[in-house]
Parts: C-alpha cells; structure tokens; sequence
C-alpha cells in the first residue's frame, strides 16, 4: 500500500467518450502530479499541482483537464482522446514542490487507458 | 537539452549480482533517484543520491558521481522477484524531475 489510490485501474475508452480519472493520496502531501508512461518512453510530466493550485501544464492537448479539488484528491478529465493517448497514466504525491524529503514522489498504481 | 540514458534491457542469473548504469546531463543537480517497477505497478522508491559515493541498503546499494555524471544501482543474491524495471531520475536545478527510460531486468533461474 503506497498511500496513492487511483481508480479506475483500466479504462477502454472511444474516441469520442468523456471519462475521468481519479486519484487520492492519504499522506498529507502537498504536490500532485500527473504522469504519462508510455512503453520504453521516460515518463512524462503531464501537470502537477501545489496546495491545489496548479503550477505546471508541459503543453498537455486541452482533451486533457485537470482538476484539482482539494490537496488530497486530483482528477484528470478525458474527452476526445485519440488512439496515442493509449497509456499507463500515473498520479503521484511528494510532500512539497521540492519533492526530495522522504522518498521523492509516491506513485500510484496507474490507470492502463486504451483508446479506441 | 536534459538526458538520462540507461540500459534497455539487462538479463541476470537468481542468485548472482547485477549493476545497472545511469549517465545524466542535466541542468543543475539535486540528487538522483532509483525506482523500481514491477509491471502493471506503481513505481516505488528505492535510493536517493546527493552526495558522492555508495549508499547501502540491504542487498541494494546505489553509487554516484557527480563529476562524471554517472550512478549505478547494484542487486546482490538476486531473487526472481527481483524482476522489474529499473528508472533512473535526475533532480535539476529547478527542481524538475527528469526521468531515464528505465531498465528492464529479466532474472532467470
């Protein structure tokens, strides 16, 4: 148990749908982020956010929207994906911005997409 | 531009040693990371390097140097469970996490 929920765990999609992701975190963590992980791809920063405001969006396409509701809980919005957006996508907490105390980023298991 | 290289894929025998390498060129330095993955799972954190030299724990241990811009990650007595991919991931100056496409270790018996 990492501390990091995320649900749903997978998720096939049309292209034309709208669904979200879900992430939680009960460790009292200040940072969220959102990853992409694609085969044999380094990971990619999709957004991340400090004490729910968001601080960081690396040139995401807008069919992806976050939401940041609450330092705890962070969702990720899809609509109109496309079959490459097909990936691993991770939710991850640090305990401040910095992101070095304590064991960096905690990750949760991920939510395997498949777009159709 | 920022790069972290390490190896695709690494084979090994149970019960042997293995050292995974990781070059970085990067903007700045503030430590560097080892996660491990087992497939279809969460990364999770394995060492943190910020000073030169080799830090042990248990039968992992983790070496940088920052001078060469190079840390390994060493897997003493390896088990099967031991199979996973391996990143590598390089803090900058500004605090951004850069990440290395990981290393897929393969243990056979």
């Amino acid at each position: 148990e990492t501390g990091v929920t995320q649900t749903p765990r997978h998720l096939v999609m049309g292209m034309t749908n709208k669904k979200s992701l879900k992430c939680e975190q009960h460790l009292g963590h200040n940072a969220m982020y959102w990853y992409k992980q694609s085969a044999k791809k380094p990971l990619e920063l999709m957004f991340v956010y400090n004490f729910k405001e968001q601080t960081e969006n690396n040139s995401v396409p807008s069919r992806f929207s976050p939401e940041c509701p609450n330092s705890s809980h962070l969702f990720l919005h899809l609509h109109t994906l496309q079959p490459e957006d097909s990936a691993l996508y991770l939710c991850a907490s640090s305990q401040d911005m910095e992101g070095l105390a304590g064991g960096g980023r905690y990750f949760g298991p991920g939510t395997r997409l498949t777009v159709t | 531009g920022q790069n972290i290289d390490q190896p695709t894929e690494m084979t090994a025998t149970e019960g042997a040693i293995v050292q995974i390498n990781c070059t970085y060129q990067t903007s700045g330095f503030n430590g560097l990371f080892w996660y491990q993955q087992h497939a279809g799972e969460a990364p999770t954190f394995l060492s943190y390097n910020v000073l030169d030299g080799l830090e042990e724990k248990g039968r992992f241990s983790s070496f940088l140097s920052r001078s060469k811009g190079y840390s390994y990650l060493l897997l003493k007595e390896l088990q099967m469970k031991d199979s996973a991919s391996y990143l590598c991931a390089v803090i900058d100056s500004n605090y951004q996490l850069i990440w290395g496409a990981g290393t897929k270790l393969i243990i056979k018996p």
